[in-house]
């Protein structure tokens, strides 16, 4: 495992449509992040999971926003009735736990452009 | 609520020149993490440099330092002998200790002409 993934690369939708992206930690990494990025801006906090609790949500993460990580390890990120505005580079990164001493060093994978037209 | 300040959206290097970007945060803690990130174009954020603030020593990595001045707020990252592959997008990051969530600033263009 070389590192966090993430699929599709690239998503292009309709607005009204739902949208779900996934992401891979790194084995090892218990803690995992979603962030979003609009085009020359630096990404921005909208939620985080230690294993399978998801414990802070931003405000960002509007009603139609839901994430989950069923089992600790991989998670998604649904989009419901995508609006133009929603149209952003969606980073997850991962990070080992706090007991590590390194808990605040996230790892972030190459992200999924989404489009809504 | 802790904010961070790039106020360079872009630089030029010479190539084998070194290129200073310029970060300032704002924060009321007194434990906590810097971080530069590296972003080039099309390509996954890469980790460049990490500071804990407790550290009165500067993080240097390879070509990469950091002049961390807690008490101005201020963490700049100086790049070395700067290389083609050094473009990119740049970007600052703050974390408390004990905290989940990175805030970034909004990043500096980093241009190195050959």
């Amino acid at each position: 495992d070389t590192g966090v993934s993430q699929n599709p690369r690239h998503k292009i939708t309709k607005r009204g449509q739902n949208v779900t992206f996934r992401c891979d930690p790194i084995s090892e990494h218990n803690r995992l992040y979603w962030y979003r990025q609009t085009l020359g801006q630096g990404p921005e906090f909208l939620t985080y999971f230690q294993n399978e609790a998801q414990l802070e949500k931003s405000r960002l993460l509007s009603d139609r926003f839901s994430a989950e990580r069923p089992k600790g390890s991989f998670s998604t990120l649904e989009i419901q009735r995508t609006e133009q505005g929603d149209s952003a580079m969606y980073l997850c990164a991962s990070s080992l736990g706090y007991r590590s001493g390194r808990a605040n060093e996230q790892f972030f994978g190459p992200g999924t452009r989404l489009t809504v037209l | 609520a802790q904010t961070v300040t790039q106020s360079q959206p872009e630089m030029s290097v010479q190539e084998a020149e070194t290129v200073t970007l310029s970060c300032t945060y704002d924060t009321s803690e007194s434990d906590y993490y810097l971080f530069w990130y590296k972003q080039p174009p099309s390509r996954q954020m890469i980790l460049v440099i990490r500071q804990e603030a407790y550290k009165q020593q500067n993080a240097t990595e390879n070509r990469f330092s950091v002049n961390f001045q807690k008490a101005a707020k201020s963490f700049s990252l100086k790049i070395s002998d700067s290389q083609l592959g050094d473009a990119a997008m740049y970007f600052c990051a703050y974390i408390v200790a004990a905290g989940n969530k990175l805030t970034f600033g909004g990043g500096t263009r980093v241009l190195v002409k050959p």
